[in-house]
């Protein structure tokens, strides 16, 4: 199995500039999570899907940030204008029944 | 609210040591506890998983201890090596919730000395 893959694996963008990420889950798993990591906020859980269906979105910031499942094998997690203040490394996940992994990180850079 | 290991400190050990890693959880209701080791440059590598049910468990050359008394747990490798150093996370879970959803501690980076 190629776990769970995440692309792009870096991005430098602009100010304002739309971001999206985008993430391939493990077959057969039911579960995917967004997660965000930080320096100083270390990993924070954003937003959270079952069977294509998000669960709990209290993690997500800001109305910047949407996440959207359409399938079973995608994912995308979109920041809309972005701000420097986002860059980040953003983990996908996802699980079957308990454990869950992750996937090598997208590593943004707002300038 | 939910914290697990509010903290980031250091831990450094000669190769051939055993290491301790230390988690504090304040979430009574968690029934689920994980440990993953991260790389520099990956994402998240699960390591161990406990269940609350348990005290003990092991793996190859790790141990992880479960006390609820004090909501403490701890990753214990044996012979630690050079390809152990990493950042190392606890997460807890609440399984009889429903959902699926780990919390994060803040981790411990592990510096494995020749």
């Amino acid at each position: 199995d190629a776990g769970v893959i995440q692309s792009p694996r870096h991005e430098v963008t602009e100010m304002g500039q739309e971001v999206t990420l985008r993430c391939k889950p493990i077959s057969g798993h039911d579960y995917l999570f967004w997660y965000r990591q930080t320096m100083m906020r270390g990993l924070e859980l954003l937003i959270y899907f079952n069977n294509n269906v998000p669960i709990d979105d209290s993690g997500m910031p800001e109305d910047r940030f949407s996440a959207k499942m359409p399938n079973a094998s995608f994912s995308t997690l979109k920041i809309q204008p972005s701000e420097p203040r986002d860059s980040a490394v953003y983990f996908c996940a996802s699980s079957f029944r308990n454990t869950i992994y992750f996937g090598e990180g997208s590593w943004l850079t707002v300038v | 609210g939910e914290s697990v290991g509010l903290h980031l400190p250091t831990l450094s050990v000669q190769e051939g040591d055993n290491s301790i890693i230390n988690c504090a959880y304040s979430n009574s209701a968690s029934d689920y506890f994980i440990w993953y080791k991260q790389e520099s440059g990956k994402g998240p590598q699960f390591i161990i998983d406990i269940r609350s049910n348990m005290d003990k468990r092991q793996g190859q050359r790790v141990t992880v201890l479960l006390n609820k008394t004090v909501k403490h747990l701890s990753l214990q490798i044996a012979a630690t090596q050079p390809g152990d150093s990493a950042v190392y996370f606890c997460a807890e879970n609440s399984l009889s919730g429903g959902y699926n959803k780990l919390i994060f501690g803040a981790g411990t980076r592990l510096a494995v000395h020749p």
